[in-house]
């Protein structure tokens, strides 16, 4: 299809485990988003990328927490040794101009 | 700390019923405010785009309207239908990176 893909859509982490989240934006868009949704809130932005580089991580909440897009396209965020605050809807968007278009979202769950 | 507040958080209507949610932002540094309807299990889909003040803008049913110097934007649906359940998100935007700060959402439920 034309529009954002997540990978897994479900995660089930045991706590201290580490976990990758795919993301594959629209073709040719070359800004790329990742946001946290926790229950019961609105979504809160993460980081950011421009191509491949990574102009604002401002949002990612420790060091535990890392995102990469080498080549530009498609972006992984890591999570590692997970806790039980990690449990939340990993969002992705891209766009081009204006408008952001979101992937279904990856749905992490941390025991 | 840039907040963004959505009222009510939920709304239970009959079909056909018109309602109408609030969306309040920062009245400094607009770019554009953007809403979006999500469903379960599904992407957000973005419904407006709104940049200037007093904006009006419609899709089908859905219209929603801006006023940036008072840092508002109202989202109105007309003669809701079941498929309109969904929770109705609008985000922020204060330049041109893009970044939104959302608000925490409206859920909207309709019964046929």
């Amino acid at each position: 299809g034309a529009g954002v893909s997540q990978s897994p859509r479900y995660k089930v982490a045991k706590r201290g485990q580490d976990v990758a989240l795919r993301c594959d934006p629209i073709s040719g868009h070359v800004s790329l988003f990742w946001y946290q949704q926790a229950l019961g809130q609105g979504p809160e932005f993460l980081t950011y990328f421009q191509n491949e580089a990574q102009l604002d991580k401002s949002g990612l909440p420790s060091d535990r927490f890392f995102a990469e897009r080498p080549e530009g396209s498609v972006s992984t965020l890591k999570i590692q040794r997970t806790q039980q605050e990690d449990s939340a809807v990993y969002l992705c968007a891209s766009s081009s101009v204006g408008q952001q278009f979101f992937g279904p979202g990856t749905r992490l769950t941390v025991l | 700390i840039l907040n963004v507040e959505q009222s009510p958080q939920s709304l239970h209507v009959q079909e056909g019923d018109s309602t109408n949610f609030t969306c309040s932002f920062p009245s400094s540094n607009f770019y554009a405010l953007h809403w979006y309807r999500w469903e379960t299990a599904k992407s957000p889909e973005a419904l407006f785009v709104m940049t200037l003040n007093g904006d009006e803008k419609k899709k089908g049913r859905i219209s929603a309207t801006l006023n940036t110097k008072e840092g508002y934007s109202y989202l109105y649906i007309k003669g809701s239908q079941p498929e309109d359940s969904a929770t109705y998100l609008c985000a922020f935007r204060e330049s041109n990176t893009g970044k939104l700060i959302f608000g925490q959402g409206t859920t909207l439920q309709v019964k046929p």
